[in-house]
């Protein structure tokens, strides 16, 4: 089993909801990622979790919060966002971590905030 | 300047063209990925490569490190190979971030 899955693929939420996106791999990896893609634009990394413990996070607002339960899962949840929130939102994976690994990503949730 | 630019920005060919997508980066790299992005999905490692060159069916990845140059080179293309290549490096000051090209969108005409 190669593939991280993602759900939903699509969201819509308002500025008020509470949500949450949902990644799992089964393939061992012990690093995985959250990232935000813009339309046109190449992925920005948000959140990095290795071994369970969030070992970056690029900066981002509060209203995002990852949570890595296990090995095999990873979650963002959403809270009070804002219409600029709205993006392509990509989970991936790798072996331990590190930009020398190969990524495998899941086919995202497309997140539109209203 | 970017850290890493690609060229053509866009791509048109017809079917059965040989194509090349180059990157160029300006920092230190540990690897340089190139990734496919289809419309409204996700995203595929095609290859990872800090020297010399790959193979994988049609694509080819090549590196020069002294020139700081990749390309990427798909023979015999095909409309299912329409899709947005980009290139990435990684290595530089962050262990986990990469360095992401703009992307090359590619078309291939029947």
């Amino acid at each position: 089993d190669t593939e991280v899955t993602q759900t939903p693929k699509h969201l819509v939420m308002g500025m008020t909801n509470k949500k949450s996106l949902k990644c799992e791999q089964h393939m061992g990896h012990r690093a995985m990622y959250w990232y935000k893609q813009k339309a046109k634009k190449p992925p920005e990394l948000m959140f990095v979790y290795s071994y369970e413990k969030l070992s970056i996070n690029e900066s981002v607002p509060s209203r995002f919060s990852p949570e890595c339960p296990n090995s095999s899962l990873l979650n963002l949840h959403l809270h009070a966002l804002q219409p600029e929130d709205s993006a392509l939102y990509l989970c991936a994976s790798s072996w331990g971590g590190g930009a020398n690994e190969k990524l495998f990503f899941g086919s995202g949730t497309q997140l539109s905030v209203l | 300047k970017n850290e890493v630019e690609q060229s053509p920005q866009n791509l048109t060919a017809q079917e059965g063209e040989f194509i090349t997508i180059n990157c160029s980066y300006s920092v230190g790299i540990s690897a340089l990925h190139w990734l496919q992005q289809h419309p409204g999905g996700g995203i595929v490692s095609l290859f990872m490569l800090s020297s010399g060159k790959k193979k994988h069916g049609r694509l080819i990845a090549t590196i020069n490190i002294q020139e700081k140059h990749s390309s990427l080179h798909i023979t015999a293309s095909h409309p299912r190979d329409s899709a947005v290549y980009i290139c990435a490096v990684g290595g530089g000051d962050s262990n986990y971030q990469l360095i992401w090209g703009a992307g090359t969108k590619l078309i291939i005409k029947p």
